[in-house]
């Protein structure tokens, strides 16, 4: 299985940009990239995904390494409720392995 | 409309006691995951419906753990003859269909066994 390694964790001021890193190099050409967050005491909550080109939606951005290996999770300003674990995974037909993610702390 | 329910909430068992987890994924998903969480640690997949099929049962920890969904909704996780090590949050997810990557968590059952 292809495997995410990323920071334990990260911190940022409020209203900044954060960039949260994502090494995957034994990725294949058909895993898709998914992010996930999950804040205290809740489920996992899904950020955004995306395959080869970077993507966008209205809670962040993904910028995709042109060879794949790498991914990094924009949040164009943090904010407290932004505070929570990060979680990339490589998935596959609804295959989701989670690993220990990056937990950001959002500084006020 | 509602999203991935699950009850009870939080439960406490005594060591040796049998517990039900509830989840109520969302009307017309095809696709159900549970997942168990341990503290500090990420969610680890235990197993998938599509429909009331179970096509992957590969993740349950052992023989003590069971999983239904006899009419392709609702899903039971059982666990016969709790042990401390079971403690854990157990989050259910479900997805439109096959095909849909995107899963949506419900809030977790938090399993205490004393």
């Amino acid at each position: 299985d292809a495997k995410t390694t990323q920071p334990n964790s990260m911190e940022s001021n409020e209203e900044e940009p954060v960039h949260l890193p994502c090494n995957h190099s034994t990725i294949s050409g058909t895993d898709y990239i998914h992010w996930y967050r999950q804040l205290p005491s809740q489920g996992p909550e899904y950020v955004i995904h995306g395959l080869t080109s970077n993507v966008n939606n209205r809670m962040a951005s993904l910028a995709i390494a042109e060879d794949r290996k790498s991914s990094t999770l924009i949040l164009h300003r943090a904010t407290l409720r932004d505070a929570a674990v990060y979680y990339c995974i490589l998935t596959i037909n609804n295959d989701m392995r989670f690993g220990a993610g990056t937990r950001l702390t959002v500084k006020p | 409309g509602a999203g991935v329910s699950q009850s009870p909430r939080y439960k406490v068992a005594k060591r040796g006691q049998d517990v039900a987890l509830r989840c109520d994924p969302i009307s017309g998903h095809v696709s159900l995951f549970w997942y168990q969480q341990a503290l500090g640690q990420g969610p680890e997949f235990l197993t998938y419906f599509q429909n009331e099929a179970q096509l992957d049962k590969s993740g349950l920890p052992s023989d003590r753990f069971f999983a239904e969904r006899p009419e392709g909704s609702v899903s039971t996780l059982k666990i016969q003859r709790t042990q401390q090590e079971d403690s854990a949050v157990y989050l259910c997810a479900s997805s439109f269909d096959p095909s849909q990557e995107t899963q949506y968590f419900g809030p977790g059952t938090r399993l205490l066994v004393l």
